[in-house]
């Protein structure tokens, strides 16, 4: 079974530092694994993707993440934290074994962005 | 691109009434669409998958009678909450997949938040 763990409910960072959020998954298939972030009574918005092509990946808004296989990990990362970055971000996995399109969601991430 | 609309986005209304909550891929066709459910600093709850042209799948406990789904066209998906009570109050999200495409993302609605008093 195919499973995704977050591995911090809370971040937070400061202004103009680092970002970087944990991922794990568990996937007896290649996954196909996504980051989306939720800001306050909104929908999700799509970050990045991995679909076994490269390993790292780079997303909108100068977030990018790196796959993994033998960490089974794909942590999200950003160089430069902005306010704006202060949302609420999900680790997805894609169900693969039936191609139902069904998405297994982490528990989530809260960022917080200080000045 | 990709975009879904989500409407409407928010719903306040008396304990009894049915609200419907439309879900529309605007710029491309979507054979498949999700129906989700998100209780305050949660995660998102698969309720239902929706099939265009065929009766959607239902996710283990969510009760198919009291939230109907309508796929009827490729652009369209419907959830109908009938009879609402208080405890059915929630954040209610809908995704759309792009038809015939493998492997690509879900693109989220804005959500409807409701509220039964």
């Amino acid at each position: 079974a195919q499973s995704v763990t977050q591995l911090d409910s809370h971040v937070s960072v400061s202004e103009g530092t680092p970002v970087l959020l944990r991922c794990n998954y568990s996937s007896s298939y290649s996954p196909s694994l996504f980051w989306y972030v939720q800001h306050p009574n909104k929908g999700l918005q799509l970050l990045l993707k991995y679909t076994s092509a490269a390993t790292l990946v780079k997303g909108i808004n100068g977030f990018e993440a790196e796959f993994k296989k033998s960490e089974t990990s794909f942590h999200l990362t950003k160089p430069s934290a902005h306010m704006s970055d202060a949302a609420e971000y999900f680790c997805v996995v894609s169900e693969s074994s039936s191609n139902t399109g069904k998405l297994i969601f982490g528990q989530g991430t809260t960022l917080q962005v200080k000045p | 691109g990709a975009v879904v609309s989500q409407h409407p986005s928010w719903v306040i209304c008396k304990s009894g009434t049915s609200v419907k909550i439309e879900c529309r891929s605007l710029d491309f066709q979507a054979t498949t669409m999700f129906w989700y459910r998100q209780f305050p600093k949660q995660s998102l709850m698969l309720m239902a998958t929706s099939n265009e042209g065929s009766k959607a799948t239902y996710e283990q406990g969510v009760e198919k009678d009291k939230f109907l789904i309508n796929h009827a066209s490729l652009t369209l998906s419907t959830l109908t909450v009938t009879s609402a009570h208080p405890e059915d109050s929630s954040f209610y999200i809908c995704s759309a997949r792009q038809a015939g495409v493998y492997n690509q993302p879900q693109h989220f609605g804005d959500g409807t938040r409701l509220s039964i008093l």
